[in-house]
C-alpha cells in the first residue's frame, strides 16, 4: 500500500541550529514528493516539491529537502532554525496507484510538530 | 488573487443538523479537494473533483456529499451531522498533475 511516514511526532531544536524533519515513503513508480507547513489556525502552505532532477530541492523560507531513492526518504532540512519556523510540517506523496482523475491526489503523513526554542 | 477561500470559518451544529461548507478558487485550477484534519491523523481526503463535472470519493466519504458547481466552486454537504464529524475541514485546488495543491484557511466545525 502506498504510504508516507513521519517517524517523529515532535522535533525540538534551538534557534540557530540546523533542523531536520524526517519523511519516508512507499509508492509504486516514480514518486512526486511535497512538503507543506501549517502555522496555528491556518491552512497548509506549500514549501517545496521533488518531481525529477536534482536530489536536493530548495524551497521557501530557506528550507530544502533531499530526495534519497535508495532509502525512500525525503527529509526536510534548514541550516539555521528560526523561532518563527515553529509549526506543523507535513510530508506528502502523489497517489500513483489509481488512474484517471485520482492520479495526482496526495497522501499525507501525520505531521511533525517543530518547536524552535530561543 | 484571493487563492482558495472557504466559508464559514467556524460553525457549531447540533447532531442531526445539516450544513454546506463552501469553497471557491480563483486560480482557474482544474482539480479541487476536500480534506478533514484531526489531531494525530494528518489530512484525510473526503472527496475530490478532478475536473468540472466530475466528483469521486476519497478515503473517508461516509456522511458527506459534494457538488462541483462550476470550475471555481466545490461545496461539501453534511446531511445529518454527527459528533464524529467534529473536525477542521480544508478545501484545496490544483492546476494539474505534478503541481502542488493550494489550501484554503479551513472551517472549524463542532458537532454537539
Amino acid at each position: 500500500a502506498q504510504s508516507v511516514a513521519q517517524p517523529e511526532d515532535q522535533v525540538k531544536v534551538a534557534e540557530g541550529n540546523p533542523l531536520t524533519v524526517k519523511c519516508t515513503y512507499s509508492v509504486s513508480g516514480n514518486p512526486y514528493l511535497f512538503w507543506y507547513v501549517q502555522y496555528p489556525n491556518r491552512g497548509l502552505q506549500f514549501l517545496l516539491k521533488y518531481i525529477t532532477g536534482d536530489n536536493l530541492v530548495k524551497g521557501s523560507y530557506g528550507f530544502e529537502a533531499e530526495f534519497n531513492k535508495s532509502q525512500t526518504s525525503f527529509h526536510l532540512k534548514k541550516p539555521s532554525a528560526l523561532v518563527s519556523d515553529s509549526a506543523l510540517y507535513f510530508c506528502a506523496v502523489r497517489d500513483t496507484m489509481n488512474y484517471g482523475g485520482s492520479q495526482g491526489n496526495l497522501i499525507f503523513g501525520k505531521g511533525t510538530k517543530l518547536s524552535v526554542k530561543p | 488573487n484571493a487563492g482558495v477561500t472557504q466559508t464559514p470559518k467556524f460553525q457549531v451544529l447540533k447532531t442531526g443538523q445539516s450544513m454546506t461548507l463552501q469553497c471557491a478558487q480563483d486560480m482557474n485550477h482544474n482539480s479541487m479537494y476536500w480534506y478533514r484534519q484531526d489531531p494525530g491523523m494528518g489530512l484525510r481526503l473526503i472527496y475530490y473533483s478532478a475536473s468540472e463535472g466530475t466528483t469521486d470519493k476519497g478515503e473517508v466519504p461516509n456522511g458527506y456529499n459534494v457538488s462541483r458547481l462550476n470550475k471555481r466552486e466545490f461545496s461539501l454537504r453534511l446531511e445529518s451531522a454527527a459528533p464524529s464529524q467534529t473536525s477542521v475541514y480544508f478545501c484545496a485546488s490544483r492546476r494539474g498533475r505534478g503541481y502542488e495543491q493550494y489550501f484554503g484557511p479551513g472551517t472549524r466545525l463542532t458537532v454537539t
